[in-house]
């Protein structure tokens, strides 16, 4: 089984600051890992994903994510945040192995709020 | 760029009646999923479908719950007898190939009286 953690459930940030919204997961099979961003009254968008290779990861919109294994984390940063950048992110995993359809476990979810 | 899609957007219903909620997932795709999220809480997982079968359901697929692929491009969930804590956004999904990225539709917020 896979479980998320996202330690900061608020996270409030002035504009041009940088920003890093934490992940930790646990996991008895390999993972994939994924960062998902929803403004408010909309879906799921993906800004991110680690499935293999270089552990660090770019995204849409300036974000990137760097993969430690060791440390089980999966920290999302970004060097400068805009006023746009104001929404929840929710860290994911997935699990992979013998099922024939894997799941997705995400976190709690991060509010990001972007003062000017 | 093809998309997953959901309708409708937003679902009013009472309690006790039975929803339907309707996805159309992206054309070559094989994997097929639910997700859920109540207001002010994470998604949750609810389901996946493969091969014209369910493949893995959450404690939270009870009985009142079932999907179905009717025809080669719907994907439905049927809540039977809707209560109030059904309420929530309701996300389809989509994938490929298993064990890859999942496209999730817009949602549907059900709202339950």
């Amino acid at each position: 089984a896979q479980s998320v953690t996202q330690l900061d459930s608020q996270v409030p940030v002035f504009e041009e600051a940088p920003v890093e919204l934490r992940c930790n997961y646990s996991s008895s099979v390999s993972v994939y890992l994924f960062w998902y961003v929803q403004y408010p009254n909309q879906g799921l968008q993906l800004l991110l994903k680690y499935l293999s290779g270089s552990t660090l990861v770019k995204g849409i919109n300036g974000f990137e994510a760097e993969f430690n294994k060791s440390q089980t984390s999966f920290h999302l940063r970004k060097p400068s945040v805009h006023i746009s950048d104001t929404a929840e992110y929710f860290c994911a995993v997935m699990g992979y192995g013998y099922s024939s359809a894997s799941k997705i476990i995400f976190g709690s979810g991060t509010r990001l709020s972007i003062r000017p | 760029e093809p998309e997953v899609t959901q309708t409708p957007s937003h679902q009013v219903t009472q309690m006790g009646q039975e929803v339907i909620l309707r996805c159309v997932p992206i054309s070559n795709h094989l994997y097929f999923y639910w997700y859920r999220q109540i207001l002010g809480q994470k998604v949750e997982f609810l389901v996946s479908f493969y091969n014209n079968e369910i493949s893995e359901k959450s404690e939270i697929f009870d009985d009142q719950f079932s999907v179905e692929r009717p025809d080669g491009s719907n994907f439905t969930l049927k809540i039977r007898s809707t209560k109030l804590e059904d309420s929530a956004m309701y996300f389809c999904a989509s994938s490929e190939v298993r064990n890859n990225e999942q496209f999730f539709g817009p949602g549907t917020r059900l709202t339950v009286l």
